[in-house]
């Protein structure tokens, strides 16, 4: 199976910080990577998928890339509503796929 | 709109049997593959099952493999996640996934459904 490795797993930023967090797969994925967000309480939602493609509906400071084995997600201007934990999920080939470990953006 | 509705949850002794449905609608659901993801409380998401669009192939994480099954009725718009041989590792929110069209993973989610496996 391939494993997906997060980092960090929590990070404090303030509001206009660039927040940058990233995903390793084991094995090469091509770009069959998603990025989600999770508030407390509250199912996910899907920000990214195909590593770089913005979902609609979710504001421009979100960008993802990468491709292969690293992966990344940048907040480009964090804003208050951005707090949350994010995921990324790695769906390459047949299921069972893959989170990554998540990551909690803190408010500092 | 796509909405995705979960109910059967409760609280279940270990050991014990569970059958989980997710209503679907604004969607056609015959032509989308389903997935269940779960997570534990204070816990990250974990991949539980996948079933493909006709019901003719499944897929498990080892961690519940032989102990879960996912089905699914497309006559009703509904997928199902019949779980037995629980354990209290099980305890989670089980969340009704619909995988996005062209092979890009997962899009719409449920709001969830608690299982508590507790004596």
């Amino acid at each position: 199976d391939i494993q997906m490795t997060q980092s960090p797993s929590s990070l404090s930023a303030s509001v206009g910080d660039r927040v940058t967090i990233t995903c390793r797969a084991s094995q090469g994925i091509r770009n069959d990577l998603g990025w989600y967000q999770q508030k407390p309480g509250k199912a996910p939602k899907r920000l990214i998928y195909a590593a770089s493609s913005l979902q609609s509906g979710v504001p421009s400071r979100f960008s993802g890339s990468g491709s292969g084995t690293e992966f990344t997600l940048t907040i480009s201007s964090l804003q208050p509503e951005d707090f949350a934990t994010y995921y990324c999920l790695q769906h390459n080939s047949y299921p069972p796929w893959t989170f990554g470990q998540g990551t909690k953006v803190e408010i500092k | 709109e796509v909405q995705l509705v979960e109910s059967g949850g409760g609280l279940v002794q270990p050991g014990g049997s569970l059958r989980l449905s997710c209503s679907a609608s604004g969607f056609t659901f015959s032509s989308y593959a389903m997935h269940w993801v779960r997570q534990a409380p204070g816990k990250g998401l974990e991949y539980v099952s996948a079933i493909s669009s006709n019901g003719g192939s499944t897929y498990y994480a080892d961690s519940v493999k032989g102990r879960f099954t996912i089905s699914r009725d497309n006559s009703k718009n509904t997928l199902y996640l019949q779980m037995s041989s629980l354990r209290a590792e099980d305890t989670a929110v089980y969340y009704c996934v619909k995988e996005a069209a062209g092979e890009i993973g997962l899009d719409y989610w449920g709001q969830g459904t608690l299982v508590t496996v507790s004596s």
